[in-house]
């Protein structure tokens, strides 16, 4: 358990379906990221917010619309997905800056049919 | 960002210490050393971070070198568990730092433990 919660683990939807997925922590964090994590790939960073503002948006399609409505949860919503997308999507938080750690959750494993 | 150049691959035998190498040859003076592990099918997982000065924790030692240009992970006795991807990266703590805020993956090190 590293306090950061991800939801929902597992998920199957159709390219013409809209869904969220949902991240959590209350570690008193800044920071958090969304990452892709593509089968036997490197983890992508997608996304990063800082005090609730995005500061990093690495040329993501905007069929993947994030959200931060406060330090402690982050969205990521997905409409219109391509089969392409379906892959590991990791929520991570951390305080920004270098100097302490970031804590990962576990993912959700994404399957667009 | 700062690059970091890990070995694909390597090999360890059950109980025997393992040495993980990590070049980043362009590191500057805010960045920190940080060390992930990715086991199977779960997110990251913290392994040890430091500056300058050696460090030790339950996990793993980090050994820098005097230029920080390079940086050595050690597990002192791997076990089967160890078996992951590792991961050696870069993290600013000074903002404007090209990987301030940042966590930039590469493609780390697969260990692979024999029993």
């Amino acid at each position: 358990e590293t306090g950061v919660t991800q939801t929902p683990r597992h998920l199957v939807m159709g390219m013409t379906n809209k869904k969220s997925l949902k991240c959590e922590q209350h570690l008193g964090h800044n920071a958090m990221y969304w990452y892709k994590q593509s089968a036997k790939k490197p983890l992508e960073l997608m996304f990063v917010y800082n005090f609730k503002e995005q500061t990093e948006n690495n040329s993501v399609p905007s069929r993947f619309s994030p959200e931060c409505p406060n330090s402690s949860h982050l969205f990521l919503h997905l409409h219109t997905l391509q089969p392409e997308d379906s892959a590991l999507y990791l929520c991570a938080s951390s305080q920004d800056g270098g100097r302490v750690e970031a804590f990962f959750g576990q993912g959700t494993r994404l399957t667009v049919v | 960002d700062a690059k970091t150049t890990q070995p694909n691959s390597m090999e360890s035998n059950e109980e025997e210490p393992v040495h993980l190498p990590c070049n980043h040859s362009t590191i500057s003076g805010t960045d920190y050393i940080h060390w992930y592990r990715q086991l199977p099918s779960q997110g990251p997982e913290y392994v040890i971070h430091g500056l300058t000065s050696n460090v030790n924790n339950r996990m793993a030692s980090l050994a820098i070198a005097e230029d920080r240009k390079s940086s050595t992970l050690i597990l002192h006795r791997a076990t089967l568990r160890d078996a992951a991807v590792y991961y050696c990266i870069l993290r600013s703590f000074a903002a404007g730092g090209t990987s301030y805020g940042k966590l930039t993956f590469g493609q780390g090190t697969i260990l692979t433990v024999h029993p």
